[in-house]
């Protein structure tokens, strides 16, 4: 049972298509982030928000563009996005930045661009 | 640059002892990660270390050197539902997650 919930799980769509994508958890985290994931390379670190601030974002296009109205729920909002974007996007929350408490991650949403 | 390297895939047998290495060049370390990835599902946290040494956790174990930016994860009494992506991640001088690709494992009975 994953503390950490993704909607939707599947996203197919043209890349003209305007979607978003949510993410909430239920842990009573400080940090969220957004990563990306296609096959066989590593995790690509997107976004990083604590306490509701945006403390990194890691030169990705503006075609992503975030929003984190409170420290549980977080949406990735798309845009004109390219072939080269359909990949797995995966939400994580953590307790604080630092420290040796782990990052719990959603089981993403996997998405097409047509 | 930063860089996490780890196999990309490995094969054992049901019952045995695998060991999956992970070497690192990160800016600044702050902790290493290990974590377990089933196809289809979220990366699920398995083990941290941010001293040098061995952290026991049933039949996973994981070592780090960080004089010699290395670190391995040792599967004991392999189960068919150990077969997953096994993920090495280090956290550098800014707390950001530095991910290795992966290592594939693969179960045979």
């Amino acid at each position: 049972e994953t503390g950490v919930t993704q909607t939707p799980r599947h996203l197919v769509m043209g890349m003209t298509n305007k979607k978003s994508l949510k993410c909430e958890q239920h842990l009573g985290h400080n940090a969220m982030y957004w990563y990306k994931q296609s096959a066989k390379k590593p995790l690509e670190l997107m976004f990083v928000y604590n306490f509701k601030e945006q403390t990194e974002n890691n030169s990705v296009p503006s075609r992503f563009s975030p929003e984190c109205p409170n420290s549980s729920h977080l949406f990735l909002h798309l845009h004109t996005l390219q072939p080269e974007d359909s990949a797995l996007y995966l939400c994580a929350s953590s307790q604080a930045l630092e420290g040796s408490q782990p990052q719990h991650f959603g089981d993403g949403t996997r998405l097409s661009i047509l | 640059g930063q860089n996490i390297d780890q196999p990309t895939e490995m094969t054992a047998t049901e019952g045995a002892i695998v060991q999956i290495n992970c070497t690192y060049q990160t800016s600044g370390f702050n902790g290493l990660f290990w974590y377990q990835q089933h196809a289809g599902e979220a990366p699920t946290f398995l083990s941290y270390n941010v001293l040098d040494g061995l952290e026991e956790k049933g039949r996973f174990s994981s070592f780090l050197s960080r004089s010699k930016g290395y670190s391995y994860l040792l599967l004991k009494e392999l189960q068919m539902k150990d077969s997953a992506s096994y993920l090495c991640a280090v956290r550098d001088s800014n707390y950001q997650l530095i991910w290795g690709a992966g290592t594939k494992l693969i179960i045979k009975p």
